[in-house]
């Protein structure tokens, strides 16, 4: 079944510091993307990056980066250089199959909330 | 400008009445989504659908009702069955591959009291 498990429920880190938020899923279809989302506190998702299964390099979005190892089932996020406004609840997020004949749903990890300090 | 609006951004309701959400895309997306999220907690698929008088049912569908009769929108009806209906509602859209993103709306806040 499909599943995506965040183990960190919150973390701490110092401004200017690189912060790695933890992502592993599950699934059993060899085609599927994973995504990245922040949520700051007025609840609004925002995108911060994409990989797909087949992509052979990890995704990279300025200061976003995801480290994607596949046989390991991980997806995880790397923030370099954190700022004070990085401060938000962050959601890994799947999505199995591809193409219009495929019934896809996304599904979302429990996320973690990160917390800036200056 | 594209983009999902959902509306309004914040409902109360007495209990025991049904409530519709809305949710109104006009970025010519297939895909559409409604999930619930409760406070410190991830989101939850309630419907899914990949196109226009079709959708499958999510993780958490009891309660809920769903039509999808054009393709720029995407109601969502929470039943007097649905035993906690208090939480914020968001629905996304997407383009019907894999490899795109969920573009969501600003969500709904529903307080059932």
């Amino acid at each position: 079944a499909q599943k995506i498990t965040q183990t960190q429920p919150g973390m701490f880190v110092q401004e200017k510091e690189a912060v790695t938020l933890d992502c592993t899923y599950d699934t059993s279809d060899q085609s599927y993307g994973l995504f990245w989302y922040k949520q700051p506190s007025s609840g609004e998702m925002i995108f911060l990056i994409y990989q797909g299964s087949y992509d052979e390099q990890n995704a990279t979005e300025g200061r976003y980066s995801l480290n994607f190892q596949k046989a390991r089932k991980s997806a995880n996020l790397v923030i370099s250089a954190s700022q004070l406004g990085d401060s938000a609840m962050y959601f890994c997020a799947m999505r199995e199959g591809r193409g219009y004949s495929s019934a896809s749903k996304i599904i979302f990890g429990s996320g973690t909330r990160l917390s800036i300090r200056p | 400008d594209g983009g999902i609006t959902q509306s309004p951004k914040y409902l109360f309701r007495k209990e025991g009445q049904n409530v519709t959400l809305s949710c109104e895309q006009n970025l010519n997306h297939d895909a559409m989504y409604w999930y619930r999220q409760d406070p410190g907690q991830g989101l939850r698929l309630i419907y899914y659908s990949q196109i226009v008088n079709d959708f499958q049912k999510g993780d958490i569908a009891e309660g809920y009702s769903v039509s999808r009769e054009k393709k720029e929108s995407f109601p969502l009806t929470v039943t007097s069955a649905q035993k906690n209906p208090t939480a914020f509602y968001l629905c996304a859209s997407s383009t019907a591959g894999g490899n795109t993103e969920a573009f969501f709306g600003q969500g709904t806040r529903l307080t059932v009291v």
